[in-house]
């Protein structure tokens, strides 16, 4: 199937340093979807694009559409320990029914 | 609403023993999905559906049945158990708005802890 590359696989950084992390694809997406996980629980979306280019932000979240529609980009800016968990990018194929291609997740790490 | 919910939170089942895992949304999604959540992994789809009394399968099927008899149930079954269906089962849906930009953004439950001894 379809394979979305995200990376970092994980990050240990301290509380108020900013964070980026990214997916690659061989393939065009015309959505991509940021969710974080956190332990025990579903994932919670985060940030949805769905224009090439599209620059979008939820509070201390900012996620870019790439210009290519093979990759797109998560920062969080100055990191605090709620933001502790599990990262996923996931892209969608045309319309696919809605499904979606998730990468493997990047695990946030965030020391006091 | 309560969005998606799943039951039950937690199964521990013998090889070849059979259960069902149901899902419910509130907030009228045609589309619903079964997935499995693995260490390092990430996420994989099982089955899916488009609407009420359809079903297809996703990336990793075997092993797995599903039925979608109303709208806002999806519910996956295994009919007989095996310790590599030990996994976290996530069910989500999402709506297809008719406007200018369709939106495929899925809302996922708590997840069904499953393990197969």
């Amino acid at each position: 199937g379809q394979q979305l590359n995200q990376s970092p696989q994980s990050m240990f950084i301290q509380e108020g340093e900013d964070v980026s992390m990214n997916c690659t694809s061989s393939s065009i997406f015309n959505t991509w979807l940021w969710y974080k996980q956190d332990p025990g629980e579903g994932p919670v979306l985060l940030i949805a694009l769905y224009k090439a280019g599209e620059l979008t932000s939820n509070g201390r979240l900012t996620a870019q559409f790439g210009i290519t529609r093979k990759d797109s980009f998560l920062n969080i800016s100055a990191s605090i320990p709620s933001d502790v968990g599990i990262y996923f990018c996931a892209g969608l194929l045309g319309t696919s029914y809605g499904k979606l291609t998730f990468g493997q997740g990047t695990i946030l790490t965030v020391h006091p | 609403n309560a969005g998606v919910t799943q039951t039950p939170k937690f199964r521990v089942l013998k090889t070849g023993q059979s259960m069902t895992l149901l899902c419910a949304q509130d907030m009228n999604h045609e589309y619903m999905y079964w997935y499995r959540q693995d260490p390092g992994m990430g996420l994989r789809l099982i089955h899916y559906s488009v609407g009420e009394g359809t079903t297809a399968k996703g990336e990793v099927p075997d092993g797995y049945n599903v039925s979608r008899l109303k709208k806002q149930n999806f519910l996956l079954g295994l009919e007989s158990a095996a310790p590599s269906q030990t996994s976290v089962y996530f069910c989500a849906s999402s709506y297809l708005f008719s406007g200018r930009t369709p939106r495929y953004e899925q809302y996922f439950g708590p997840g069904t802890r499953l393990t197969v001894t």
